[in-house]
């Protein structure tokens, strides 16, 4: 089993649509918890943190289920430039250092 | 444009070649990764560094692959040699981790990376 999984899509969804990623993790003591963006041909870059509170920020927000082991991004309104792989990015350790272990990723294409 | 530099952009070599890339984090940044990310798949660690020292290299195929930051500074990874299956974008990356305190932030700044395509 992959220590963190995700649903490859790709997720073919409307401008304007609500759509949302499930990303599983397997290690129960992760610690941190993110979403990177990474266009095509291009450089994976941090989209957002996930909090245990949530964590919203404008058109995308992200949850964490620790007693179930995963987190969501959830992306409101969309647009043509959202589409892009969504990394869902664990970092299994506690304490100093970025040990981080990505996800296949989630591609999202977002049509007129 | 990243600011994390990275060469060559794209490297085409034969099999049982030996090829070489190199990265130079931003400034600052104590730690320095590689990764190889196959089409289609998410990023994978390879070697980690902080300044000079290999943090973690348990997934890196050492009996053709090789990695070293000599200065704490650049890096340079080496494959030799190369086989089809090496072929992937290898990406560099660097983070902030200030000495004496924890760090988890999470965001990894990465260069454009190097495409190897091995023939």
């Amino acid at each position: 089993r992959k220590e963190v999984e995700q649903d490859p899509g790709p997720f073919n969804v409307p401008e304007g649509a609500t759509v949302a990623f499930n990303c599983t993790y397997s290690n129960s003591a992760s610690q941190s918890f993110f979403w990177y963006r990474q266009d095509c041909r291009k450089e994976p870059k941090l989209l957002m943190s996930v909090y245990s509170s949530g964590n919203e920020d404008g058109r995308f927000t992200a949850q964490l289920n620790r007693a179930s082991q995963y987190i969501s991004l959830l992306i409101r309104d969309s647009k043509l430039s959202d589409s892009a792989t969504y990394l869902c990015v664990v970092n299994p350790f506690g304490g100093a250092g970025n040990m981080l272990t990505f996800g296949g990723g989630t591609r999202l294409m977002v049509k007129p | 444009e990243a600011e994390v530099a990275q060469s060559p952009r794209y490297k085409i070599t034969e099999k049982s070649q030996a090829v070489a890339f190199w990265c130079d984090p931003i400034s600052g940044h104590a730690t320095l990764y590689w990764y190889r990310q196959i089409l289609g798949q998410g990023p994978e660690l390879l070697v980690q560094f902080q300044d000079e020292s290999v943090v973690d290299d348990s997934q890196l195929p050492k009996d053709r692959f090789s990695a070293e930051r000599l200065k704490g500074v650049d890096s340079t990874l080496k494959i030799q040699p190369a086989e089809l299956g090496d072929s992937a974008m290898y990406l560099c990356a660097s983070s902030l981790f200030p000495s004496g305190r924890e760090a988890n932030t999470g965001e990894l700044f990465f260069g454009e990376g190097s495409r190897l395509t091995v023939l």
